[in-house]
């Protein structure tokens, strides 16, 4: 039972456009949804993070919209520069005490900006 | 302010052994938490600990079993090591008892090969 879904496997932008990357969730407890970038053989870099209760937060050029009606975030990034190419992993944490620092990972999506 | 720190960084070991993993957090951070990442599976949570005691708990088997010290330092130990163990091992600290709307901070993990 996958809980977070991250349903595409590659984003390809040119450098200066906007990327948008998009995950699914199933679980309405959770109660906060993180963004992560990650380069191989090296630890998840925390982005930015929304909590349950917001609609949108934003970060510099990174933007996360939270649509809870349809269970479903994004991560804008504007404008894209070639250093954001990395895999994105969307996260969500359980509600409720028993839950806090659990973190239920998407599948990653695979950034690349090109020149 | 020193990261979260793994050690070792990399790993090899043969079927039927056991290993030990380590993992300090950031100094003040009370909550450890592990996670596996493997190209089929993803990142999936382990479990978590917090002031000593285990506050959270993953899928997986009995083999794979943790401990928090006084100090916060965690270790994770797999015993019965079997081919599918492999991954990168990662930990993540967090300094509130509820992890806050801040990311958990990563470590670089350890790379464990079983063969």
């Amino acid at each position: 039972d996958q809980q977070v879904k991250q349903n595409s496997p590659s984003l390809s932008v040119q450098e200066g456009r906007i990327s948008i990357l998009n995950c699914d969730y199933t679980n309405s407890m959770f109660d906060y949804f993180l963004w992560y970038k990650k380069y191989p053989a090296e630890g998840p870099t925390f982005l930015i993070s929304i909590s349950s209760i917001k609609d949108k937060n934003e970060d510099g050029r990174f933007t996360v919209f939270l649509n809870k009606s349809a269970k479903h975030l994004s991560l804008h990034i504007v404008p894209s520069q070639p250093g954001d190419s990395a895999v994105y992993f969307c996260a969500a944490r359980g509600g409720g005490s028993g839950n806090t620092g659990k973190l239920i990972f998407g599948q990653g999506t695979t950034l690349q900006v090109k020149p | 302010k020193a990261g979260v720190t793994q050690t070792p960084r990399y790993l090899i070991k043969t079927r039927g052994q056991q290993v030990t993993l380590s993992c300090s957090p950031i100094s003040g951070h009370r909550s450890v938490s592990w996670y596996q990442q493997t190209p089929g599976q993803g990142l999936q949570f382990l479990f978590e600990y917090f002031s000593e005691t285990q506050r959270n708990k993953g899928n997986f088997p009995g083999r794979f079993s943790g401990r928090q010290f006084s100090n916060s330092r965690s270790e994770m130990n797999v015993s019965t090591l079997e081919l599918g163990d492999s991954a990168l091992y990662l930990c993540a600290s967090s300094g509130s008892g509820t992890g806050g709307n801040y990311g958990y901070t990563f470590g670089s993990g350890t790379r464990l090969t079983v063969v």
